[in-house]
């Protein structure tokens, strides 16, 4: 079982420009979640994702839109880069019938410069 | 709205001492807790989980949890630490009935080890 996986695990972009992070999801599991991990933040949600269709949303701007894929896996896109974007983007599967234990990735470090 | 205090943004200790993460929620509604951990560039490891039942939960690796319902705390025990537990522990919670992937993590507290 590879667990959730992510990729790329580091990137660096420019101000203005546009990103897309991606995550399968761990074997069985339907349901995908985004967070942002500001350095010495914990964890924000940004969305959710079950059925191909976001189901929860943090506090984050348009700017942040996602996507499933009928295999579960995800994407986070991000428009318009801003600096304040640089992080640690993690995404989290679980079963969205059994929500009682989230499984993440190792994340994908964004830069923004 | 829910959120999650961690008192302490660090804490040193020494090997082989006991230790203590606090962690306090606020929340009008009945919630699951955790305890993630976070080793240097990884994600994020669920350490122990509260959802019913006992009130005081335990991991394979010697760390317990006690929730306490009236005092709105799940803090973090081990009674002797290892050089190995080094890492950041990130305590959250979740609505009780909703969909876990809306967590509230607090900031995080820093356990650093010392020999």
């Amino acid at each position: 079982d590879a667990g959730v996986t992510q990729s790329p695990t580091h990137l660096i972009k420019t101000r203005g420009q546009q990103v897309t992070l991606r995550c399968s999801p761990k074997s069985g599991h339907d349901t995908v979640s985004w967070y942002q991990q500001a350095l010495g933040q914990g964890p924000q949600f940004i969305f959710q994702y079950y059925e191909e269709e976001e189901r929860q949303r943090g506090n984050f701007p348009d700017r942040f839109s996602g996507h499933q894929f009928p295999n579960y896996s995800s994407e986070l896109n991000v428009n318009a880069l801003l600096l304040g974007d640089s992080a640690l983007y993690l995404c989290a599967s679980s079963l969205y019938v059994k929500n009682t234990e989230a499984f993440f990735g190792q994340g994908t470090r964004l830069t923004v410069v | 709205a829910q959120s999650v205090t961690q008192l302490d943004s660090q804490v040193p200790v020494f090997e082989e001492a006991p230790v203590e993460l606090r962690c306090n929620y606020s929340s009008s509604v009945s919630v699951y807790l955790f305890w993630y951990v976070q080793y240097p560039n990884q994600g994020l490891q669920l350490l122990l989980k509260y959802l019913s039942g006992s009130t005081l939960v335990e991991s394979i690796n010697g760390f317990e949890a006690e929730f306490n319902k009236s005092q709105t705390s799940f803090h973090l025990r081990k009674p002797s630490v290892h050089i190995s537990d080094t890492a950041e522990y990130f305590c959250a919670v979740s609505n009780y009935g909703g969909s876990q992937g809306n967590l509230i993590f607090g900031k995080g507290t820093k356990l650093s080890v010392k020999p």
